[in-house]
């Protein structure tokens, strides 16, 4: 298995304060990508990384921002939390565009 | 702006029948299109990456094909199995959207034993 670890893997928060969910990866992948999951929208791009301080909005990218400071660590702030951001959170990496992508084990965020 | 689609949205067959699931994408200009297989509450497991240039790619049990320039994709599993029962999803990378992924939302998989 690829080497991806997401925190926290559940949170429970209230509406208006900020979550940081972090994504961890020990494969130097150059990719790094937060989607979140909902039903009835499948997967949706929220920001991704192309390298370290490079990254780029998704479809879904009001409300949240990231940062990767070093290759391993791709962080996901959402601002300020809404209930409309109660998901499941996704992190994915991939070595290049070229290559498959893995996708760690996922966070369910509840924002109450 | 790339849009994926992916038919049926669920289905149910009995242990052994021989199946495909559909995945089509908008935007022919792809790099790879990639299958996986989601177990309810799980991540996403990767099954097959298929490149533009390939026509299949095979696992096992399982083949995928590719005809880009129709921007169809088929996953074909053989001897089906219940433990096959999952969430498959097809992601294709390249052309309007870049080094993104985007995803169909998935055909959702009952083996029957």
């Amino acid at each position: 298995d690829a080497g991806i670890t997401q925190s926290p893997r559940h949170k429970v928060t209230e509406t208006g304060t900020p979550v940081t969910l972090r994504c961890h990866q020990t494969e130097n992948h150059r990719y790094m990508y937060w989607y979140r999951q909902d039903p009835g929208h499948g997967l949706r791009l929220i920001h991704y990384s192309y390298g370290v301080k490079d990254t780029d909005k998704g479809e879904v990218s009001d409300g949240y921002s990231v940062s990767r400071s070093k290759t391993e660590d791709f962080l996901l702030t959402l601002e300020s939390a809404t209930s409309s951001q109660t998901s499941v959170y996704f992190c994915a990496i991939s070595e290049g565009t070229g290559t498959e992508a893995f996708f760690g084990q996922g966070t369910r965020l509840t924002v109450v | 702006k790339q849009e994926v689609t992916q038919i049926p949205a669920a289905l149910s067959v009995p242990e052994g029948e021989n199946l495909v699931l559909n995945c089509s994408f908008t935007d022919s200009a792809i790099y790879n299109l990639q299958w996986f297989r989601q177990d309810p509450g799980k991540g996403l497991t990767s099954l097959l990456l298929i490149q533009s240039s390939q026509r299949e790619q095979t696992s096992g049990r399982l083949n995928a094909s590719l005809d880009k320039s129709s921007g169809r994709s088929t996953l074909y599993i053989a001897a089906s199995q219940p433990g096959d029962s999952a969430t498959y999803l097809c992601a294709v990378r390249g052309g309007w959207g870049g080094s993104r992924l985007t995803f169909g939302e998935g055909t959702q998989l009952t083996v029957n034993p």
